[in-house]
């Protein structure tokens, strides 16, 4: 069974310039969760999605950052300009129920390496 | 505000030595913990869990402690090897807050 995919692997940008990361969940997981992970650090949950819906989007940046999940299958992250400090691991993870209840594990993809010059 | 973390940056152990990785936590409503294992350019993965109603957890060659009391749990690896050398983190589910993060190095 294939795992999170998230594509590109890595991405180097200049600053101001737009960048967007891709997600494939695993089929059938109807959660999917983007992190920002800096270096030394453990990830930050940017937003979770339970199917289509955006049900905590409280730590993402609103000004620039934006994200989806039509179809409540794969998703995308965008951040628009990116700035020098964006730069980070950006980890896409999916589960089948992401209720507080759950006991359902987070399953993560390798992360897209992001560096903004 | 809450919190969630490790209590050392690294830990450095031989291989065939038992490791010890410890974490605190702030908020005594937590209820449920997760260990997870992340090696070098990969996403984290899952290790082993542990509800507030249990005070350990055994796995394959892996523990979990929960210390309500004192609002603590560690994660203990049995014959560290040098497979198992990667950060581990400790995170609370229902918040979805994860430490910093303890880098292990087995050394041979």
């Amino acid at each position: 069974e294939a795992g999170v995919v998230q594509s590109p692997r890595y991405k180097i940008i200049e600053k101001k310039q737009p960048v967007a990361f891709w997600c494939n969940p695993i089929s059938g997981h109807n959660t999917l969760y983007w992190y920002l992970q800096n270096l030394g650090q453990g990830p930050e949950l940017l937003i979770r999605y339970e199917n289509e819906e955006a049900v905590d989007d409280s730590q993402l940046p609103k000004d620039r950052f934006s994200a989806e999940r039509l179809k409540g299958v794969d998703s995308t992250l965008k951040i628009q300009p990116a700035e020098l400090g964006d730069s980070a691991v950006y980890l896409c993870a999916s589960s089948l129920d992401g209720s507080h209840r759950s006991t359902d594990t987070q399953y993560f993809g390798p992360g897209t390496r992001l560096t903004v010059l | 505000g809450e919190s969630v973390g490790l209590h050392l940056p690294t830990l450095s152990v031989q291989e065939g030595d038992n490791s010890i990785i410890n974490c605190a936590y702030s908020n005594s409503a937590s209820d449920y913990f997760i260990w997870y294992k992340q090696e070098s350019g990969k996403g984290p993965q899952f290790i082993i869990d542990i509800r507030s109603n249990m005070d350990k957890r055994q796995g394959q060659r892996v523990t979990v402690l929960l210390n309500k009391t004192v609002k603590h749990l560690s994660l203990q690896i049995a014959a560290t090897q040098p497979g198992d050398s990667a950060v581990y983190f400790c995170a609370e589910k229902k918040r979805l807050n994860f430490g910093k993060g303890t880098s292990l190095l087995v050394t041979p």
